[in-house]
């Protein structure tokens, strides 16, 4: 079976860190995506991550453990324009995603 | 360089109409894919293409039908639409050359009454 989850909510105060969990059990795996999506826009790649450990870019930062079937998104110094969803996507084979429902983060002054 | 590109970005339609949504991307990416995105459920796959003429179904492709005669075109559709077919609708692109990483249009939002 395919199953990825990610909360559903989270909330953080502007210029923390904020860290959004993703677990998944897939038949296949071939990499993970993080997207973000702001309301009414579409999905926007954030990383991908293949290898087991950290991808730094930026603010925004991506770790990956295969063994553990988990992975989180940090985001550092956080920004108002950062409220988005947080979409987790595991890539399976032929090009395909699978998506999380994804995490829907509000950033408050 | 338009990208990926959707229409229209609006659509009423009524219940047993036929709907098509186009999507066109100017990257000559071999995969292309359509999406569903409702509450609760996130985005799911209808269908998806590795090629001009290659298609396959996704998780949800009851109700939708696609083709590709050409490598930059991509249409979905909607052959007696249903209610339960109300949703926003995304299209993405891969280049498949050792990049995974998948673009998506700016989406179409279908209302069927």
């Amino acid at each position: 079976g395919q199953n990825i989850d990610q909360p559903t909510e989270m909330t953080a105060t502007e210029g923390a860190i904020v860290q959004i969990n993703c677990t998944y059990q897939t038949s296949g795996f071939n990499g993970l995506f993080w997207y973000q999506q702001h309301a009414g826009e579409a999905p926007t790649f954030l990383s991908y991550n293949v290898l087991d450990g950290l991808e730094e870019k930026g603010r925004f930062s991506s770790f990956l453990s295969r063994s553990k079937g988990y992975s989180y998104l940090l985001l550092k110094e956080l920004q108002m324009k950062d409220s988005a969803s947080y979409l987790c996507a595991v890539y399976n084979q032929g090009g395909k995603l699978i998506f999380g429902q994804g995490t829907e983060l509000s950033v408050k002054p | 360089d338009a990208g990926i590109t959707q229409s229209p970005r609006y659509k009423i339609t009524e219940t047993g109409r036929q709907v098509t949504l186009m999507c066109h991307q100017t990257w000559s990416h071999s995969y292309m894919f359509w999406y569903r995105q409702d509450l609760g459920h996130g985005l799911r796959l209808i269908y998806y293409s590795a090629a001009a003429d290659i298609t396959d179904k996704g998780e949800v492709p009851d109700g939708y039908v696609v083709s590709r005669s050409k490598t930059e075109n991509f249409p979905l559709t909607l052959e007696s639409a249903t209610r339960s077919q109300t949703s926003v609708y995304f299209c993405a692109s891969v280049s498949g050359l050792g990049r995974y990483e998948q673009y998506f249009g700016p989406g179409t939002r279908l209302t069927v009454t």
